[in-house]
């Protein structure tokens, strides 16, 4: 059975500073890996997916995520966060039909 | 990219009366949809998977009979929260996925609707 485990619930960063959001995976097979931002009260936005390939994967507002196998990990980073980064990030697993198992997620908070 | 719309954004209903909610796939059709669930701090959960033109696929421990899918056309799946209940108030997003196999499942999600039943 396929899992997502984000480990942090809740990350505090300065604005300014990197970020690194956790995300380990469970899946017999090659997994399809994705990063979503949800604002308050909005839906899901994509900000990156890695299907094949290279395993450092680019994504939208200057967040890039790495794949690992050998630690089932697929982890988010940013260099510089914005206060408008603050917001649920949710990693998700999907299998080629296009069914998600979403992990809890982490509310980034971002202080001045 | 693609579009998924969602209607209404927002519901306040009475308890015991039905409530429909609308997905669309706006530029592109879908055999597929799925309808997630989210409760307030919590992640989505998968309550049901929609097929055009066949019965819907519901997750353990979702009455099928409580939400009612129905998958009318390529471009539209509606959830349908029978009897509603307060514990049924939550946040209902749906997703499409475009493109199909390998490589190519993007999921689209809708924006949400939010259910207050009181």
């Amino acid at each position: 059975a396929q899992s997502v485990t984000q480990p942090d619930i809740h990350i505090t960063v300065s604005e300014g500073a990197s970020l690194e959001l956790r995300c380990n995976y469970s899946y017999g097979a090659t997994p399809y890996l994705f990063w979503y931002v949800q604002s308050p009260g909005q839906g899901l936005q994509l900000l990156l997916k890695y299907f094949s390939g290279d395993t450092l994967v680019q994504g939208i507002k200057g967040f890039e995520a790495e794949f690992k196998r050998s630690q089932s990990s697929f982890n988010l980073r940013k260099p510089s966060v914005h206060w408008s980064d603050a917001a649920e990030y949710f990693c998700a697993v999907g299998a080629s039909w296009g069914k998600f198992q979403f992990g809890a997620g982490t509310q980034v908070v971002v202080t001045p | 990219g693609a579009v998924v719309s969602q209607h209404p954004s927002r519901v306040i209903c009475k308890s015991g009366t039905s409530v429909k909610i609308e997905c669309r796939s706006l530029d592109f059709q879908a055999t597929t949809m799925f309808w997630y669930r989210q409760f307030p701090k919590q992640s989505l959960m998968l309550m049901a998977t929609s097929n055009e033109g066949s019965k819907a696929t519901y997750e353990q421990g979702v009455e099928k009979d409580k939400f009612l899918i129905n998958h009318a056309s390529l471009t539209l799946s509606t959830l349908t929260v029978t009897s509603a209940h307060p514990e049924d108030s939550s946040f209902y997003i749906c997703s499409a996925p475009k493109g199909s196999g390998q490589g190519g499942n993007e999921q689209f999600f809708g924006p949400g609707t939010r259910l207050t039943v009181l």
